[in-house]
């Protein structure tokens, strides 16, 4: 089963604009990880937020946390038609169990 | 290598048919896992090791799914008697502790695409 689900499940925006994903997910966590796939490709970590931390930015990335709500959002600022690709949240649950549940996706396209 | 490995990177079997899918880790990880995607979906947790012992094995939904690590390196997901419904790729992941500690990063290889007919 999927820990997560992700909102939308597929967005296109213009190049240069800002692209924002929704993470919900069901129970208490650890951690919270986005990755990004590419038609074909394995996932690729982007970034992690642990369940301490509200906010955490990583270049044109910004993503926050609710742990109340039990959602995180991926802002993604400038994009650029290479950011086209799949992303997904990842929980960790468990201290003691190292796997990470991922959500459903969304696919992002960028126009140029 | 450097990154993950995984082979082969397509498999067409008949049902009813035996396959094995290989994984070579980041020489040094500790922690190898198996994923299952579907085609527009998610990553599906199968199992995981850490070195030779399979810690979790939740993931895997049936008996014909079977995983090892026999030296704590390379890694084999066996499937047998493959029904149509075992369609899907199979995605290998590896990950240092210090990796875990401060990124929470898993490496992911290209995987799997098992088609059966």
């Amino acid at each position: 089963s999927q820990q997560g689900e992700e909102d939308p499940q597929a967005l296109s925006i213009q190049e240069g604009e800002n692209a924002t994903m929704n993470c919900s997910y069901k129970t208490s966590i650890n951690n919270l990880q986005w990755y990004r796939q590419n038609s074909g490709r394995g996932l690729v970590h982007l970034i992690l937020i642990r369940s301490n931390e509200r906010e955490k930015h990583s270049g044109r990335l910004r993503v926050t946390l609710d742990t109340s709500k039990k959602s995180s959002s991926l802002l993604i600022t400038a994009s650029r038609a290479a950011d086209t690709a799949s992303y997904f949240c990842a929980t960790e649950v468990d201290f003691g169990n190292e796997k990470l549940t991922f959500g459903t996706g969304t696919r992002l396209t960028i126009i140029p | 290598g450097a990154g993950v490995s995984q082979s082969p990177r397509y498999k067409v079997a008949k049902r009813g048919q035996d396959v094995a899918l290989r994984c070579d880790p980041i020489s040094g990880h500790v922690s190898l896992f198996w994923y299952q995607q579907a085609l527009g979906q998610g990553p599906e947790f199968l199992t995981y090791f850490q070195n030779e012992a399979q810690l979790d094995k939740s993931g895997l939904p049936s008996d014909r799914f079977f995983a090892e690590r026999p030296e704590g390196s390379v890694s084999t997901l066996k499937i047998q008697r493959t029904q149509q419904e075992d369609s899907a790729v199979y995605l290998c992941a590896s990950s240092f502790p210090w990796d875990r500690k401060n990124t929470g990063e898993l490496f992911f290889g290209e995987g799997s695409r098992l088609t059966v007919l």
